[in-house]
C-alpha cells in the first residue's frame, strides 16, 4: 500500500539545521509531487514548499526561501527537507504529503516528524 | 498570498447532527479547494478535493460544495469518529494556504 515514512524526532539548538526524510513506498515515486507542511504546537497547517521528484525542481513559500532546501534521491524513493538557521518558532511537526495529481490535493501524508528547537 | 477564512473556529454537536463548516477565500480560487480532517496526534486526512469530489474511502456522509470564494463542508449524521479538526486548503496558487481550522467537539 502507499506509505510515507518519515525520520524520527529531532532536537536542535537555535542556529542549527535539521534534515527530515520521507521514504515513499507502494507507488512510483517520480510520478507525484511531494509537499512539505508544518504544524506548530496547537496551531494550524502551514505549507512550506514542494518538489517534483522527477526533475528535482522545487517551489517554496517566500517565508522559507533562503532557509529551506528540498531534495530527493530517486534511487531510494526518498524526499528530504532541510531547514537551516533554526529558531524557536520553527518548533513544529513537519509532514511530507504526496500530491494527489488532481487539483494539488494532498492524498497521502507521512506520520510527521517533531522538530524541537531549544537552547 | 490567498487568505483562507474558516468559520466557525469551534463547533459543538451531537451524534446524528448535520453540521456545516464554511471556508472563504480572499480571491477566486475557482474549484481549487480541498478539505482535510485531523485527529489529535495524527496527520491530516484528505476528505474532499476540488471542492466537491469525495476522496476514495471517505464515507458519503461527507460532502463539499462551492466555487469561486465560498465553500462548505457538510457532515450529514455525525458519527463518533467525526469529532476532530477540519481544515480547508486552497491549491489554486502557491503558496498553498490553509484555513485556521474548525474544531468539532461533542456536545
Amino acid at each position: 500500500q502507499v506509505q510515507l515514512v518519515q525520520s524520527e524526532t529531532e532536537m536542535k539548538k537555535p542556529g542549527a539545521s535539521v534534515r527530515v526524510s520521507c521514504k515513499a513506498s507502494g507507488y512510483t515515486f517520480t510520478d507525484y509531487y511531494m509537499h512539505w507542511v508544518r504544524q506548530a504546537p496547537g496551531q494550524g497547517l502551514e505549507w512550506m514548499g514542494r518538489i517534483n521528484p522527477n526533475s528535482g525542481g522545487t517551489d517554496s513559500a517566500q517565508k522559507f526561501q533562503g532557509r529551506v532546501t528540498m531534495t530527493r534521491d530517486t534511487s531510494i524513493s526518498t524526499a528530504y527537507m532541510e531547514l537551516s538557521r533554526l529558531r524557536s518558532d520553527d518548533t513544529a511537526v513537519y509532514y511530507c504529503a504526496r500530491d494527489h495529481g488532481s487539483h494539488d490535493a494532498f492524498d497521502m501524508w507521512g506520520q510527521g516528524t517533531m522538530v524541537t528547537v531549544s537552547s | 498570498d490567498i487568505q483562507m477564512t474558516q468559520s466557525p473556529s469551534s463547533l459543538s454537536a451531537s451524534v446524528g447532527d448535520r453540521v456545516t463548516i464554511t471556508c472563504r477565500a480572499s480571491q477566486s480560487i475557482t474549484s481549487y479547494l480541498n478539505w482535510y480532517q485531523q485527529k489529535p496526534g495524527k496527520a491530516p486526512k484528505l476528505l474532499i478535493y476540488a471542492a466537491f469530489n469525495l476522496q476514495s474511502g471517505v464515507p458519503s456522509r461527507f460532502s463539499g460544495s462551492g466555487s469561486g470564494t465560498d465553500f462548505t463542508l457538510t457532515i450529514r449524521s455525525l458519527q463518533p469518529e467525526d469529532f476532530a479538526s477540519y481544515y480547508c486548503q486552497q491549491s489554486h496558487s502557491t503558496p498553498y494556504t490553509f484555513g485556521q481550522g474548525t474544531k468539532l467537539e461533542i456536545k
